[in-house]
């Protein structure tokens, strides 16, 4: 496994504004994923970050609005930007590890809140 | 679309009752299955997986699942749960031909254990 860490753990913002996530890694790895857990429902995937390449983003989740970095490997941001109250939730991400990327481990989230 | 069912919500238990969650997946390919756990106020971590081989898995803290391919399912199960058990458990597949490792989950089932 690996041990993963983001900031903020929380932060209450106000509509509009911007807020940067910040996930690190204790090992260098290829493959970080972005997930988000809104209130009372499963985790879903906003996009694959991997290093040297452009995100990639699942359906429903655009660059404009969920721009992410991955400058190393170790290391990736983010930014949930404009933001609504739609858009309180936990932001979690990931990375893919074993022989074949085929296993994810977790960090601890960051739980949002949007006035 | 791939989709992920867990089909109970929530589950209440007493101490050393026995516990089994149920979950289908709809893709008919190659898949890797998971189940992870969350407690109360800390992060998601891996319970257990398949991959391939024997059909019936054994994860950590005494919890087993089992890999039907003919019902699509991959229930978890313990024999004698605990107090500490109390978390939220979520079934994840993702699918090996595509060479991208997108996990889908399901709903989640939140267990309360009684003690």
């Amino acid at each position: 496994s690996a041990v993963i860490s983001q900031k903020p753990s929380r932060d209450i913002c106000q509509r509009g504004t911007s807020l940067t996530i910040q996930c690190q890694v204790d090992s260098q790895v290829t493959m970080m994923f972005w997930y988000r857990q809104q209130p009372g429902q499963s985790l879903t995937l906003i996009a694959t970050a991997n290093q040297g390449s452009e995100a990639t983003y699942e359906s429903g989740f655009v660059i404009d609005k969920f721009p992410i970095s991955r400058p190393n490997l170790t290391f990736s941001t983010l930014t949930v930007s404009n933001m609504s109250p739609e858009d309180s939730s936990i932001y979690l991400c990931s990375v893919g590890l074993g022989l074949a990327v085929d296993t994810q481990y977790f960090g601890p989230g960051t739980r949002l809140t949007v006035l | 679309a791939q989709s992920v069912s867990q089909h109970n919500h929530h589950v209440i238990l007493s101490e050393a009752a026995s516990l089994e969650l149920g979950c289908n997946y709809s893709y008919g390919g190659t898949v890797n299955l998971f189940w992870y756990v969350q407690y109360p106020g800390q992060h998601l971590q891996l319970l257990l997986k398949y991959f391939s081989g024997d059909p019936l898995v054994k994860g950590i803290k005494g919890f087993e699942a089992e890999f039907i391919k003919s019902k699509f399912s991959f229930n978890l199960r313990k024999p004698s749960v605990q107090w500490s058990d109390t978390a939220e458990y979520f079934c994840a597949v993702n699918r090996m031909n595509t060479g991208f490792q997108k996990l889908v989950f399901g709903t989640g089932t939140r267990l309360l254990v009684s003690p």
